[in-house]
């Protein structure tokens, strides 16, 4: 099956830096890789995804990119703002199975 | 719309117990799926659907059931609750289809076994 190994398990930045959280997952048919912030006592909810024709996509602060050969993607926040402190999890999925392999997340941590 | 509803969101439980999570969806999805979340660690998956009828196991299934009798529909049984199932259960459902596959998760249900 799916293993799905993410990078680092914790993160502390200073207000303004940016942040790097990467993801590495072992089955080739993996297509589809979304990226879940989850607040404390929250729900996991979607930042950003990204698809295997695609090598990279951004949207404001926050960019995720995927290198197949490699089998890598990884999430990059820009000019982190203290409300970005939060848990990440990174996640591979083929979406003909219909199910989602996630990292153990990253507790990121923005010091203002 | 209420996306994806889980209940009850706490849940105490003495070993031995059985009891059923429930989980409802109202937004058509075909995909629908169980995970746990233990301390510091991420979102693990129990079992799956890809439609109704239709059922499968994740990575931790055992301890537990599924069934899918309809589209909306996603119970989760304990069948004998052991210390080790003290969790966060999250229940999330996605749609299918080229553009999709976003999962959409319930607020979890917290359980505690005793």
């Amino acid at each position: 099956g799916e293993n799905v190994e993410q990078h680092p398990s914790t993160l502390s930045v200073q207000e303004g830096d940016s942040a790097v959280i990467k993801c590495t997952y072992s089955d080739s048919a993996s297509n589809y890789f979304p990226w879940y912030k989850q607040e404390l006592g929250k729900r996991p909810q979607l930042i950003i995804d990204i698809r295997s024709n695609v090598g990279e996509k951004k949207d404001q602060r926050i960019a995720v990119t995927l290198n197949k050969t490699a089998k890598h993607f990884s999430l990059h926040i820009t000019e982190t703002q203290p409300e970005d402190s939060a848990v990440y999890f990174c996640a591979a999925e083929n979406t003909n199975a219909g199910k989602s392999t996630f990292g153990d997340g990253t507790t990121l941590t923005v010091k203002p | 719309n209420a996306g994806v509803t889980q209940t009850p969101k706490f849940q105490v439980l003495k070993t031995g117990q059985s009891m059923t999570l429930q989980c409802a969806q109202d937004m058509n999805h075909e995909y629908m799926s169980w995970y746990r979340q233990d301390p510091g660690m991420g979102l693990r998956l129990i079992h799956y659907s890809v439609g109704a009828g239709i059922t499968d196991q994740g990575e931790v299934p055992n301890g537990y059931n599924v069934s899918r009798s309809t589209t909306e529909d996603f119970p989760l049984r304990l069948l004998s609750a052991a210390p080790s199932q003290t969790s966060v259960y999250f229940c999330a459902s996605s749609r299918r289809g080229p553009m999709a596959n976003i999962q959409y998760f319930g607020a979890g249900t917290r359980l505690s076994v005793l």
